[in-house]
C-alpha cells in the first residue's frame, strides 16, 4: 500500500524558534492534509493542500504541496509551548476518490522548550 | 453538537475476551471511519463507512468487525481480544470524503490494553 513517510521523527527546539518538517511518499498524492494531536486528544486538522504548488497559511503555520506531487511541507515560525504535540501527514489513498481512506504518516514528535 | 464521542475512554481486557467500542456522531456525517494508533507507526485505518449499511475494511482489519445501522453510530467489536491489540482507537467522521474539502473529525479516542 501507500506508504508517507515523515522527518524528523521528533525535534527539540527553544521557545521562539521556527520549525520545518516534511512528509514524502513513492506515490502521488492529488491531497495533502497535516494534522496535529495533543497528548491525549484526537488529530485536529491544521492544514489542508489540494493543488500542486500550492502554498497555505494558518496563523504561523504555513504548508506547501509540493510540484512533484510527492512530497508536502509544514513549517511553524516563532513556535510557543502550546505547539507541543505529534503532527501528522495524511492524504487519500489513490484510485480516484479516496472513499474514507486515508494514510498517514508516523508523524513528527514536537517539544518546545520554554 | 457534542461532535464524534467514544466510550469508553480507557479498556482493561484480558485475552480471549470480546467488548465493543462505541463510536457516535451527531453531525450527520456519512463517512466514518475507525483508526489504531501505536508509537511510530501513525494512525492505520481499521475499518470505514461510507454511509448507513456500507462498510469495508481499511489497511488492519483482522480481529475487528464493524457495523453501521444509522448514521450517527459506527461500534467497532473485537472478536477474541490479542495482546497484539493493545493500542489507541480512534472514530472519525466527515461529511464527504475525507481528502475532498470536507474536514475529518476525530474523537477523543479509547486506550485499550490487552493482558
Amino acid at each position: 500500500g501507500q506508504q508517507l513517510n515523515q522527518s524528523p521523527q521528533s525535534m527539540f527546539i527553544q521557545e521562539g524558534e521556527d520549525v520545518s518538517m516534511n512528509c514524502t511518499s513513492s506515490s502521488i498524492f492529488n491531497t495533502w492534509l497535516w494534522y496535529k494531536q495533543d497528548p491525549g486528544e484526537g488529530p485536529v486538522l491544521l492544514i489542508a493542500l489540494y493543488k500542486a504548488g500550492e502554498l497555505t497559511s494558518n496563523g504561523r503555520l504555513t504548508a506547501q504541496f509540493g510540484i512533484t506531487r510527492k512530497d508536502s511541507f509544514l513549517n511553524i515560525s516563532a513556535s510557543i509551548p502550546s505547539d507541543v504535540g505529534i503532527y501528522f501527514c495524511a492524504g487519500p489513498n489513490a484510485g480516484g476518490t479516496s472513499y474514507g481512506k486515508l494514510t498517514f504518516g508516523q508523524g513528527t514528535i514536537l517539544t518546545v522548550h520554554p | 453538537n457534542a461532535g464524534v464521542t467514544q466510550t469508553p475512554k480507557f479498556q482493561v481486557l484480558k485475552t480471549g475476551q470480546s467488548m465493543t467500542l462505541q463510536c457516535a456522531q451527531d453531525m450527520n456525517h456519512e463517512y466514518m471511519s475507525w483508526y489504531r494508533q501505536d508509537p511510530g507507526m501513525g494512525l492505520r485505518l481499521i475499518h470505514y463507512s461510507v454511509g448507513a449499511g456500507i462498510t469495508d475494511q481499511g489497511e488492519v482489519p483482522n480481529g475487528y468487525n464493524v457495523s453501521r445501522s444509522t448514521t450517527e453510530d459506527f461500534p467497532l467489536r473485537l472478536l477474541s481480544a490479542a495482546p497484539s491489540q493493545t493500542s489507541v482507537y480512534f472514530c472519525a467522521s466527515s461529511y464527504s470524503s475525507p481528502g475532498s474539502t470536507d474536514t475529518q473529525y476525530f474523537g477523543p479516542g479509547t486506550r485499550l490494553t490487552v493482558l
